[in-house]
């Protein structure tokens, strides 16, 4: 079946705009993650979705994003007032409750101008 | 606190050799763990998992990983690296009880030389 897709995958935006990232996860897969990953670094866990819940949420780095969750599937991440420190690959994952294991989309590459 | 580490941040290794990259973690519960393969300009893919059982687990691609509770450890291992397998291999880590969280290790990166 379709695996994670993320759109867009680049996205180039100026210092001070919002910009939204979309996430479509496995269908029936429960559990959704965000993650980031900057230029040589390891991911850095952003929020976690259970549903269209968000238990946890402790890895957004500020106020600036938020990330939600619709109808158990879509989710989109925004990133508010860009600054440059926020260009990274934006990685999104996808699991069922049962197995742990995540599937992975191809990311979003933001570059912040 | 919860962590993993990679020691290796970058590898050589000649086509046909052996190899073995490094993970060790710190976590209070009982782990599970993982080994995900990134592949230039890929999305990050799951080369095998260790949840309990048999300390040697078998994955994708020809790779093994063990499970040493006593070192802390879980190396990823390959008895003949292909040119294809050069890419950033990624070590996590996460528990029963907090299946929300998965922690990444920061990454080795593999070249292989012909």
């Amino acid at each position: 079946g379709a695996g994670v897709s993320q759109s867009p995958s680049n996205k180039v935006t100026e210092k001070g705009k919002d910009v939204e990232l979309r996430c479509d996860p496995i269908s029936g897969h429960t559990a959704l993650y965000w993650y980031r990953q900057s230029l040589g670094q390891g991911l850095e866990f952003l929020i976690y979705f259970q549903g269209n819940s968000a238990p946890d949420k402790s890895g957004l780095p500020s106020d600036r994003f938020s990330a939600e969750r619709t109808g158990g599937s879509v989710s989109t991440l925004t990133i508010q007032r860009t600054q440059q420190e926020d260009s990274a690959v934006y990685l999104c994952a996808s699991s069922s409750s049962d197995t742990y294991e995540q599937y992975f989309g191809p990311g979003t590459r933001l570059t912040v101008t | 606190a919860q962590s993993v580490t990679q020691p290796d941040i970058h590898i050589t290794v000649s086509e046909g050799a052996s190899l073995e990259l490094r993970c060790n973690y710190s976590y209070g519960a009982t782990p599970y763990l993982f080994w995900y393969v990134q592949s230039p300009g890929q999305g990050l893919q799951l080369l095998l998992k260790y949840f309990s059982g048999d300390t040697l687990v078998q994955g994708i691609k020809g790779f093994e990983a063990e499970f040493k509770r006593s070192q802390s450890s879980f190396n990823l291992r390959k008895p003949s690296v292909h040119w294809s397998d050069a890419a950033e291999y990624f070590c996590a880590v996460g528990s029963y009880s907090s299946a929300s969280k998965i922690i990444f290790g920061s990454g080795t990166r593999l070249s292989i030389r012909p």
